[in-house]
């Protein structure tokens, strides 16, 4: 029963240091996301892919790197956290976003001390 | 500027009652609504609105689009605490078919 699958679930990093954390997916989808999340202010796209070698920017992306070097994995690094990147992150994945909606991972708690 | 804007952000109800949730969105090749449903975890879907005047249902939930006002309600009827989420609205629009653009959600309290 997998779906998609974000690593790790929480972490917590010293300013400065630097983190990979994996999205994948087994639904074949062509569509991956990622979003973070903070208190009142919704979900909000970091990086985005339509297809595997593809990236994108979305709303909020200074700070993080992105590769989507295979279609099933959906990778969102930070080289340099910052206390601000503390944050809830939530990977997501499509097929047809107009019919089906996304699907989203459990997501991953980072702090950032 | 926010292109969804959700209200309330937050409402504190009692077991039973009945709440509406407001979403707002821009107009501009507008596509689809949708709403999830966020408890602890990954948001959940709900709904996928696109016609507008047409009521979704799902046992105690119900939502619909108003393409005039350029907004949606979701309702949820005699509310229990399970219900109590964070309820998000996310528009599909204009050229990017397969992009969601959230709004900040409203956080929903039942108490018992």
């Amino acid at each position: 029963n997998a779906g998609v699958t974000q690593t790790p679930k929480f972490r917590v990093l010293k300013t400065g240091q630097s983190m990979t954390l994996l999205c994948a997916q087994d639904m074949n989808h062509e569509y991956m996301y990622w979003y973070r999340q903070d208190p009142g202010m919704g979900l909000r796209l970091i990086h985005y892919s339509v297809g595997e070698g593809t990236t994108a920017k979305g709303e909020v992306p200074d700070g993080y790197n992105v590769s989507r070097l295979k279609k099933q994995n959906f990778l969102l690094g930070l080289e340099s956290a910052a206390p601000s990147q503390t944050s809830v992150y939530f990977c997501a994945s499509s097929a047809e976003v107009e019919i089906y909606g996304y699907t989203f991972g459990s997501g991953t708690r980072l702090t950032v001390v | 500027e926010d292109k969804v804007v959700q209200s309330p952000l937050s409402l504190v109800v009692h077991e039973g009652d009945t709440v509406t949730l407001n979403c707002s969105y821009e107009v501009t090749n507008f596509r689809s609504l949708l709403w999830y449903k966020q408890e602890k975890k990954a948001p959940t879907f709900l709904f996928m609105l696109t016609s507008s005047g047409i009521e979704k249902k799902s046992g105690r939930l119900s939502s619909i689009l108003d393409k005039k006002e350029l907004s949606s309600i979701l309702n949820i009827t005699a509310t229990q605490t399970g219900d109590s989420a964070i309820y998000l609205c996310a528009e599909i629009s204009g050229g990017s078919n397969y992009k969601l653009t959230f709004g900040k959600g409203t956080l929903l309290t039942v108490n018992p």
